[in-house]
């Protein structure tokens, strides 16, 4: 299969640092993506990693370990409005380019 | 950039009628496209890729002939929810893929069969 997992659930406080982690199945991989997703709206593209290593975004980093079918995204500064649902999904090879979401992990930032 | 528009935002049908429901990319072609549905507290659920200029491959328990999905241009995508019913209660999401393999969401669909 292709399963990809990641927590279910995360708390952090506001101000403080979050990483999400990802894990996948390496086989066929082909990249990587990170998605917001806010109670009843559509996800929105946060980061898309092919290759090896860290990638910045202001206060979102988002990195990858293709030998070790690992990704995070790393939150900085934590926000209310950060509060939201993350979702991780994968591009294998073969599939026409369709993504593999992970259930996602839903992170409440608290006071 | 990278603008995906929904229409409806949302809709209330009475069950054994026909919603479509409408998805573009505005600012970008989008050769390929994908329709997902996602039920309260889950994740995406894709249902079905739809190419410009060809049928649409459609998700295994996905039947093709109940949601019919049309991608007439590079910009437009249509799902039909045919003789919809109230266990077809949910957000439906299209994205647009572009040449560097990006997708880009639509903001949804919320779609209510009473």
């Amino acid at each position: 299969g292709q399963n990809i997992d990641q927590p279910t659930e995360m708390t952090a406080t506001e101000g403080a640092i979050v990483q999400i982690n990802c894990t996948y199945q390496t086989s066929g991989f082909n990249g990587l993506f990170w998605y917001q997703q806010h109670a009843g709206e559509a996800p929105t593209f946060l980061s898309y990693n092919v290759l090896d290593g860290l990638e910045e975004k202001g206060r979102f980093s988002s990195f990858l370990s293709r030998s070790k079918g690992y990704s995070y995204l790393l939150l900085k500064e934590l926000q209310m409005k950060d509060s939201a649902s993350y979702l991780c999904a994968v591009i294998y090879t073969g599939t026409a380019s369709k993504l593999t979401f992970g259930t996602g992990t839903r992170l409440q930032v608290t006071l | 950039g990278a603008v995906v528009s929904q229409h409806p935002s949302r809709v209330i049908c009475k069950s054994g009628t026909s919603v479509k429901i409408e998805c573009r990319s505005l600012d970008f072609q989008a050769t390929t496209m994908f329709w997902y549905r996602q039920f309260p507290k889950q994740s995406l659920m894709l249902m079905a890729t739809s190419n410009e200029g060809s049928k649409a491959t459609y998700e295994q328990g996905v039947e093709k002939d109940k949601f019919l999905i049309n991608h007439a241009s590079l910009t437009l995508s249509t799902l039909t929810v045919t003789s919809a019913h109230p266990e077809d209660s949910s957000f439906y999401i299209c994205s647009a893929r572009n040449y560097n393999y990006e997708q880009y969401f639509g903001p949804g669909t919320r779609l209510t069969v009473t």
